[in-house]
């Protein structure tokens, strides 16, 4: 697609139920990147991918949080067991590669309600 | 751990005149990049500008302009002319040569006035 499509644009869920957020990278992309900007934390680094591997997982703040992409194409960012500190937006960019290529183009984000 | 700090919550600049944005990083790193991000109310977040470390050469996109001072971990926006569309969150990230995450200021909020 012509850019970074995520959903849904807004999610709003009870405390305790999972919940999926899907991004869908610009085509041609082979990095993508989720990020989670609330109000008290900034903007902060969840988890990125090269092709459907995730190198690098450290941003992830729970093990109720878990991403998975598929086809080097789609990814999914899963949140288990909702808590209301997971109330933020959930940010996925993506880039043409990695290491100098590294440039991420963002969505619009899924704004995430936990009530 | 790297960390970048915009020491400005909010910004207003009036339409037409110069505006600059600052932003200080901290690393031990010598090769690294760092970008500016525009948030707008839709919140997708533009890229307005990057400088990569190792160019001495202070990068331009049309009015906007960054003051890179490597010895001094700073990296300014100036927006020249400012447009009433310019108006957003402005934050300010870095990311080494060795990783791939970016690492974002809080982020400084811009009016223009007409």
């Amino acid at each position: 697609g012509a850019g970074v499509s995520q959903s849904p644009s807004n999610k709003v869920t009870e405390k305790g139920k999972d919940v999926e957020l899907r991004c869908d990278p610009i085509s041609g992309h082979t990095a993508l990147y989720w990020y989670r900007q609330s109000l008290g934390q900034g903007l902060e680094f969840l988890i990125y991918f090269q092709g459907n591997s995730a190198p690098d997982k450290s941003g992830l703040p729970s093990d109720r949080f878990s991403a998975e992409r598929t086809g080097g194409s789609v990814s999914t960012l899963t949140i288990q067991r909702t808590q209301q500190e997971d109330s933020a937006v959930y940010l996925c960019a993506s880039s043409l590669a990695w290491g100098a290529k590294n440039i991420q183009y963002f969505g619009a984000g899924t704004r995430l309600s936990v009530l | 751990a790297q960390t970048v700090t915009q020491s400005q919550p909010e910004m207003s600049v009036q339409e037409a005149e110069t505006v600059t944005l600052s932003c200080t990083y901290d690393t031990s790193e010598s090769d690294y990049y760092l970008f500016w991000y525009k948030q707008p109310p839709s919140r997708q977040m533009i890229l307005v500008i990057r400088q990569e470390a190792y160019k001495q050469q202070n990068a331009t996109e049309n009015r906007f302009s960054v003051n890179f001072q490597k010895a001094a971990k700073s990296f300014s926006l100036k927006i020249s002319d400012s447009q009433l569309g310019d108006a957003a969150m402005y934050f300010c990230a870095y990311r080494d040569s060795g990783s791939e995450k970016l690492v974002f200021g809080k982020g400084t909020k811009l009016t223009v006035n007409p």
